[in-house]
């Protein structure tokens, strides 16, 4: 399968411990996109990488979150301290670099933090 | 976050019935996407569209790049009970910044 894998599909975790979700995205893309989804709303935008640099970040994305892509392939996405309200669908999504592109999204981790 | 206006919010119709839903911005975009959801899986792409007045289909769907390039609209003909889900917009302004904005999505419920 080529399409963009996140792992794990589900996660629980307690109040207050980390956790890392993994996104591989689609071998030739260089975007990669972290997005996040409550229910009832639509994807909100975390942040992205072109290659391994991080370009953009949103204001969604406090100092407990932070995201890698080492080398450019695949990219992680770490929450520390996790609460209550980081409960959410965590979405990864990869496209090509051209300027008007679309982009195609894995099947999601939905995090539960209890 | 920012996000789109969709509307309706969500919508019942029979099998056999045409759907119609349309997308807002305040700003411009250069792409306009298109996605359907179902529960608990990623979004899918549908549509994609580049360019002010451009109109794509792509099997029973029918999507439309608004001119004033603020808007897109999405037309599903001849529902069935397969076309169950949350559709989504998504816009990308291009030109320096490369974030999708989503909508905030359509519901929409076949009765067969």
């Amino acid at each position: 399968d080529t399409g963009v894998s996140q792992n794990p599909r589900h996660k629980i975790t307690k109040r207050g411990q980390n956790v890392t979700f993994r996104c591989d995205p689609i071998s030739e893309h260089n975007r990669l996109y972290w997005y996040r989804q409550t229910l009832g709303q639509g994807p909100e935008f975390l942040t992205y990488f072109q290659n391994e640099a991080q370009l953009e970040k949103s204001r969604l994305l406090s100092d407990r979150f932070s995201a890698e892509r080492p080398k450019g392939s695949f990219s992680t996405l770490e929450i520390q301290r996790t609460e209550q309200g980081d409960s959410a669908m965590y979405l990864c999504a990869s496209s090509l670099v051209f300027e008007n592109t679309e982009a195609f999204f894995g099947q999601g981790t939905r995090l539960t933090v209890v | 976050g920012q996000q789109l206006n969709q509307s309706p919010q969500s919508m019942f119709i029979q099998e056999g019935e045409d759907v119609s839903m349309n997308c807002t911005s305040s700003s411009i975009f250069n792409t306009w996407l298109w996605y359907k959801q179902d529960p608990g899986e990623g979004p899918v792409l549908l549509i994609a569209l580049y360019k002010a007045g451009e109109l794509t289909s792509n099997g029973r769907l029918t999507a439309q790049f608004g001119i004033t390039r603020k808007d897109s609209f999405l037309n599903i003909s001849a529902s069935i009970p397969s076309d169950v889900g949350i559709y989504f917009c998504a816009g990308l302004h291009g030109s320096g910044t490369y974030k999708y904005i989503f909508g905030t999505g359509t519901r929409l419920k076949v009765l067969a």
